[in-house]
């Protein structure tokens, strides 16, 4: 199985922020990343995915990037709305798995 | 749009089994494989298996091997997930997932995501 590693795990910013997540696969996954946002009480949504793909209906201010092992997710600036719970999931091969979760909360 | 409902809470009693069902609309039932993935309270997400709506063929992650049986009736375009053998471990929310692209599983093609999601069945195993 291709396990994932996020980091961190939480991470305090301030709305107009710049912030980054990364996540890194145990073995390579081409571009096979995507990514989900999720609040709670709610399901996750799919904000990104094949690394650097924005889903449609998607803000701007998401990109992803990265290849191989090492990916990334950057919110370039941080609105009320971005606090919530963010998972890499590598979709190159079953079973899919999840990183443990990035939360971002309001410093 | 595209959208899937899914049951109703549960509660259990260790040893029991749950069956939950998940209703897709908006598009063609049949074109796209569905998945299950569970969340345990103030934990990650766990996927739990995979169903070709089309053929009904099925997956499922070694964990749950044994004790997990995904179906679907393509005169409702519902999918149901049941788990037997219930231990308090279980206690988890249970999403259905769309594959966002078609992608051909069973010869190794990956998938590029999930979307959309449920909105969850929490399901409750307590004595």
């Amino acid at each position: 199985d291709i396990q994932m590693t996020q980091s961190p795990s939480s991470v305090s910013a301030s709305v107009g922020d710049r912030v980054t997540i990364t996540c890194r696969a145990s073995q390579g996954i081409s571009s096979w990343l995507a990514w989900y946002q999720q609040k709670p009480g709610k399901a996750p949504k799919l904000l990104i995915y094949a690394a650097s793909s924005l889903q449609s209906g998607v803000p701007s201010r998401f990109s992803g990037s990265g290849s191989g092992t090492d990916f990334t997710l950057t919110i370039s600036s941080l609105q009320p709305e971005d606090f919530a719970t963010y998972y890499c999931q590598q979709a190159n091969s079953f079973p899919v798995h999840f990183g443990q979760g990035t939360k971002l909360e309001i410093k | 749009q595209v959208q899937l409902v899914q049951s109703g809470a549960e509660v259990k009693k260790p040893g029991a089994s749950v069956k939950v069902s998940c209703k897709a609309s908006g598009y063609t039932f049949t074109s796209y494989y569905m998945h299950w993935v569970r969340q345990a309270p103030g934990q990650g997400l766990e996927w739990m298996g995979i169903i070709n709506p089309s053929g009904g063929s099925t997956s499922y992650a070694q964990k749950f091997q044994g004790r997990v049986t995904m179906t679907r009736d393509t005169s409702t375009s519902t999918v149901y997930m049941e788990l037997s053998s219930l231990r308090s471990e279980d206690t988890a929310v249970y999403y259905c997932a769309r594959d966002y692209r078609t992608h051909d599983f069973w010869s190794g093609s990956p998938t590029v995501g999930f979307d959309p999601w449920g909105q969850g069945t929490l399901v409750t195993v307590s004595s």
